[in-house]
């Protein structure tokens, strides 16, 4: 009864590889987000979805790319994989955009060699 | 936008003391200063809240309080148990229309059995 679960929890890969991470929420939430934490624990936003449609994006390169395909499910896909993307990243949820208590999955540690 | 300052980035207490956790921020704007518990391997967890009409919130042995003057606000931990031992983090939302929160830096909190 995992109420944000991403997948995988673990990624490896080499550099210049496309990945995706999946994360999927059942409590009826209509916002989804995804996070960037680095290496030091900085909790950084990257997107922001509302019912499928794109509300933010926070100046992250064009390699990533978010799909919402339904309320809820919000995935992340990374083109042409650089050093400087391995983290963990997080998916969350709200139960509107207004509403500020987040969700969190628990992460997807993505390390590119 | 909003900018939210942590301290102490680690804090080392026995089991039994209190620990305080102190966040600023800068804009005055700001309505909502939630708090996170991140354990080791998992995501970030709300533990409490509090909105900016409120002085103080009490949850058993944490409470938050906010000084909208001072633009600053902490954790207190009562009688630490080592399954408090967690990075907490701050955050601050609410100004120029924003619901999307500004995490702080987090604090690493050892507690020694």
């Amino acid at each position: 009864d995992t109420a944000v679960s991403q997948t995988p929890k673990y990624l490896v890969t080499q550099m210049g590889n496309d990945k995706s991470i999946k994360c999927e929420q059942n409590l009826g939430h209509d916002t989804m987000y995804w996070y960037k934490q680095d290496s030091k624990k900085f909790l950084k936003i990257m997107f922001s979805y509302n019912n499928k449609e794109l509300i933010i994006n926070e100046t992250v390169p064009n390699r990533f790319s978010p799909k919402s395909p339904d309320k809820a499910h919000l995935n992340l896909h990374i083109n042409s994989l650089e050093l400087g993307d391995s983290a963990v990243y997080f998916c969350a949820s709200s139960p509107t955009p207004t509403n500020e208590k987040l969700f969190f999955g628990s992460g997807t540690q993505l390390s590119v060699l | 936008g909003e900018n939210v300052e942590q301290h102490p980035s680690t804090l080392s207490v026995q089991e039994g003391d209190s620990a305080v956790i102190k966040c600023t921020y800068s804009d005055s704007a700001s309505n909502y200063f939630p708090w996170y518990k991140q354990e080791l391997g998992k995501g970030p967890q709300l533990i409490i809240d509090i909105r900016s009409n409120v002085g103080e919130k009490k949850d058993q042995r944490i409470a938050v309080t906010l000084n909208k003057t001072a633009k600053h606000f902490s954790l207190h931990i009562t009688e630490t148990q080592p399954e408090d031992s967690a990075v907490y983090f701050c955050a601050g939302s609410g100004g120029g229309g924003s619901y999307i929160p500004t995490f702080g830096r987090g604090t690493s909190l050892i507690v020694h059995p």
